[in-house]
């Protein structure tokens, strides 16, 4: 089983600043990694696929990067309404995902 | 607009069982793998189970967590796929979410969840 690593648990962050969380991987993945936002009391919403693909709908602020064991999930100019837990997600094998990461606003 | 309901949740008693629906409206259902996800209370995300489209076999791959207790299947005429929970565990409570890919490639789109509870 390929295992998920993201940092930091938690994050208090004020609004406009700029908020990175990391998902290493235990072995290559390509770029089959996923990133997910989860409001409250919501399901799952797609915020990047494949790494670094752009999703329909969702803010040009969030952006992604990475490939083989190394990810990055860029928040540019946090918004009071990003207040969620982020998970990454690999696809290349047995689904896993990191533990999460909870990003709060100051 | 791609809509996925679930359904059938509830209180269980441990070894009982429960079969979860997952309704899909907005999109051709039959064209599309679905998978199984859940999420204990107060904890991350866990894969369940994925089942194929039918021009890939329809065929299914369970966590070894849920193997040999869980059964996924789907019925294209109703756009519905089920989700089959046998001998039930208190490690199974959960809000169980169903979603369309997420095996073996991003899970796009997301159902709102259902909530089990297995308890004496």
């Amino acid at each position: 089983e390929i295992v998920l690593t993201q940092s930091p648990e938690f994050q208090s962050v004020t609004p406009k600043e700029k908020v990175t969380i990391t998902c290493r991987a235990s072995q290559s993945i390509g770029t089959s990694l996923h990133w997910y936002q989860q409001k409250p009391d919501q399901s799952p919403k797609l915020l990047i696929k494949y790494a670094s693909q752009s999703i329909s709908g969702v803010p040009s602020r969030f952006s992604g990067s990475g490939s083989g064991t190394d990810f990055t999930l860029t928040i540019n100019s946090l918004e009071a309404e990003d207040a969620a837990a982020y998970y990454c997600h690999q696809s290349n094998g047995v689904p896993t995902f990191g533990g999460g990461t909870k990003v709060e606003i100051k | 607009e791609v809509h996925l309901v679930e359904s059938g949740g509830g209180l269980v008693q441990p070894g009982r069982s429960l079969r979860l629906s997952c309704t899909a409206s907005g999109f051709i259902f039959g064209d599309y793998a679905v998978s199984w996800f859940r999420q204990a209370p107060g904890k991350g995300l866990e894969w369940v189970g994925f089942i194929r489209s039918k021009a890939y076999g329809g065929t299914t791959e369970n966590a070894a967590s849920v193997k040999g207790r869980f059964t996924i299947s789907r019925d294209d005429s109703k756009s519905i796929a089920y989700l089959q929970m046998n001998s039930l565990k208190i490690e199974d409570t959960a809000v169980y979410y169903c979603t369309i890919g997420g095996y073996s490639n991003s899970a796009d789109y997301w159902g709102q969840g259902t909530l089990v509870t297995v308890s004496s």
